[in-house]
C-alpha cells in the first residue's frame, strides 16, 4: 500500500514570499499524483495532478509541482504567494490502475501567510 | 449548479442519537466515498461504493451504515452517536480510474454535546 508523506505541518510566509511545501511517497510501482487545496471553511479542491508526461505540471491559481520519480517527491511550489493563499494542502497519491477509490492523502500542511 | 451536495451542513445533536447525513452528485461519477476530518485536518476515508457496491470500508465502528440507493447518492448513517464522532464529513465522487480526481462536498461539521 502507498502512504504520503508531508514533512511541514504548518508553514508561515510573508506576501510575495515564494513557497514550496515538500510531499514524498511510498510505493514501489507507477503513480497518480494530486495537490488539493482547502481554504478555511470550505471543501477540498483539485489544484494540479500529475499522472504521465511532463514531469513539472501547473495548475490554478500559480501554482506548479514537480514530479522526481528519483525521490518520490511532488513537491508544490509558487513564486509568490498571496494572502488569499491562506489555507490547508493536502498531497495524495494513487497506484496507476487501482482505482480512484485507492487514494492516500498526506496529513496536509497549513499554510498562513501573513499580508 | 453544485457537483457534490451534501446535506445538512450543520448537525448538533446529543451522545445516543441517531442522524443522518445526505449526499447526491450530479457529475455523473460512479463512484463515491466518505471522509472524516478530524481536528487537526487529517482525513481519513470511510467508505468508497462504485455503482452502488461497497469496494472501501476501512477500521470503521459499526454504528455508522452506508447506504447508496443509486450511483448518484451515497447517504451516511450513524447509530448511538459518540462525543468522538466529533468532526467534519465529506462527501466525494469521481470516476474510477485511477487518474481521475475526486470532487468533494462542502462538509457537514457534526458537533456532539
Amino acid at each position: 500500500a502507498q502512504s504520503v508523506s508531508q514533512h511541514n505541518h504548518h508553514v508561515i510566509l510573508s506576501e510575495a514570499a515564494s513557497l514550496e511545501l515538500g510531499c514524498n511517497y511510498s510505493y514501489g510501482g507507477t503513480v497518480n499524483l494530486f495537490w488539493y487545496v482547502q481554504y478555511p471553511g470550505q471543501h477540498l479542491q483539485l489544484l494540479l495532478k500529475y499522472f504521465s508526461g511532463d514531469p513539472l505540471v501547473k495548475g490554478i491559481k500559480g501554482f506548479e509541482a514537480e514530479f522526481i520519480k528519483s525521490k518520490f517527491s511532488f513537491n508544490l511550489r509558487k513564486p509568490s504567494v498571496q494572502w488569499s493563499d491562506t489555507a490547508e494542502y493536502f498531497c495524495a497519491v494513487n497506484a496507476r490502475g487501482a482505482g480512484s477509490y485507492q487514494l492516500t492523502f498526506g496529513k496536509g500542511t497549513k499554510l498562513s501567510v501573513i499580508p | 449548479d453544485t457537483a457534490v451536495s451534501q446535506t445538512p451542513k450543520y448537525l448538533v445533536t446529543q451522545m445516543g442519537n441517531d442522524k443522518s447525513i445526505k449526499c447526491e452528485q450530479n457529475l455523473g461519477h460512479d463512484t463515491m466515498y466518505w471522509y472524516k476530518q478530524d481536528s487537526k485536518k487529517f482525513l481519513k476515508i470511510m467508505f468508497s461504493y462504485n455503482n452502488k457496491e461497497l469496494i472501501i470500508n476501512e477500521t470503521v465502528p459499526n454504528r455508522f451504515s452506508p447506504k447508496s440507493p443509486d450511483k448518484a447518492h451515497l447517504n451516511l448513517h450513524i447509530n448511538s452517536l459518540e462525543l468522538g464522532d466529533s468532526a467534519v464529513y465529506f462527501c466525494a465522487s469521481s470516476l474510477k480510474s485511477s487518474n481521475q480526481p475526486q470532487h468533494f462536498g462542502d462538509g457537514t461539521r457534526l458537533s456532539i454535546l
